[in-house]
């Protein structure tokens, strides 16, 4: 089944206790991206990365990192999570295409800093 | 301004009724249009491209006006199975492919009985 898998789907954590979230997609997509979503703001893009080495900031890449060794792996890092930081997280994949294309989204990951 | 703009609603609409979402967006260069469904905090999926002409699925048509920078959603004959919300995507197409979806706050739509 093509899918996007993130884990952990929910994590509680304290202030500064680095941490990562997977993401990883079985359908040989070259582009992939990490959004939070949070009340009023909708979804805001992190960072993406269009192929395996190749990553840039998205619009909030604030306290975040990310890296892209495998194509179908996209991690997600906080290096020292603050409780702004508390959100919903999505990873997203798609094909590398100019015209129309979906963008497949994993189930999310709920994280709470405190 | 914000690039994507939507009435964040709630649309409360009695089942069977027909309701339509507009979005606005900023960016003259953007060049692919879409709408997506999200439930209750679960991942946004695809709904429906938006294409020039315009595009019907079943009860869904959206319909795009790239001179006056919006796109709309209609949907007819509402189900409870509707109730969700609706996310007004847009795509300006990255220079070496790929997409950078820039999304909407969304729209909430709850069909009632």
């Amino acid at each position: 089944e093509a899918q996007v898998t993130q884990n952990p789907r929910y994590l509680i954590t304290v202030t500064g206790k680095k941490l990562t979230v997977t993401c990883s997609q079985n359908m040989n997509h070259e582009y992939m991206s990490w959004y939070r979503q949070d009340p009023g703001l909708g979804l805001r893009q992190i960072y993406y990365s269009m192929n395996v080495e190749v990553t840039d900031k998205g619009d909030v890449p604030e306290g975040y990192k990310v890296s892209r060794k495998e194509k179908r792996n996209f991690p997600l890092i906080l290096e020292s999570p603050s409780p702004n930081q508390t959100s919903l997280y999505f990873c997203a994949s798609s094909p590398r295409d100019r015209t129309n294309t979906e963008a497949f989204f994993g189930q999310g990951t709920r994280l709470t800093v405190v | 301004r914000k690039e994507v703009e939507q009435d964040p609603g709630p649309f409360n609409v009695p089942e069977g009724a027909t309701v339509a979402f507009n979005c606005t967006y900023s960016n003259s260069a953007s060049q692919s249009f879409f709408w997506y469904r999200q439930d209750c905090r679960k991942e946004p999926k695809l709904l429906m491209s938006v294409y020039s002409s315009g595009n019907e699925d079943g009860r869904f048509t959206a319909q795009l006006n790239r001179a006056s920078q919006y796109i709309s959603l209609l949907i007819r004959d509402s189900k409870l199975s509707d109730s969700a919300t609706y996310l007004c995507v847009v795509n300006p197409i990255l220079t070496g492919g790929g997409n950078k979806l820039t999304f909407g706050t969304g729209t909430q739509l709850k069909v009632e009985l």
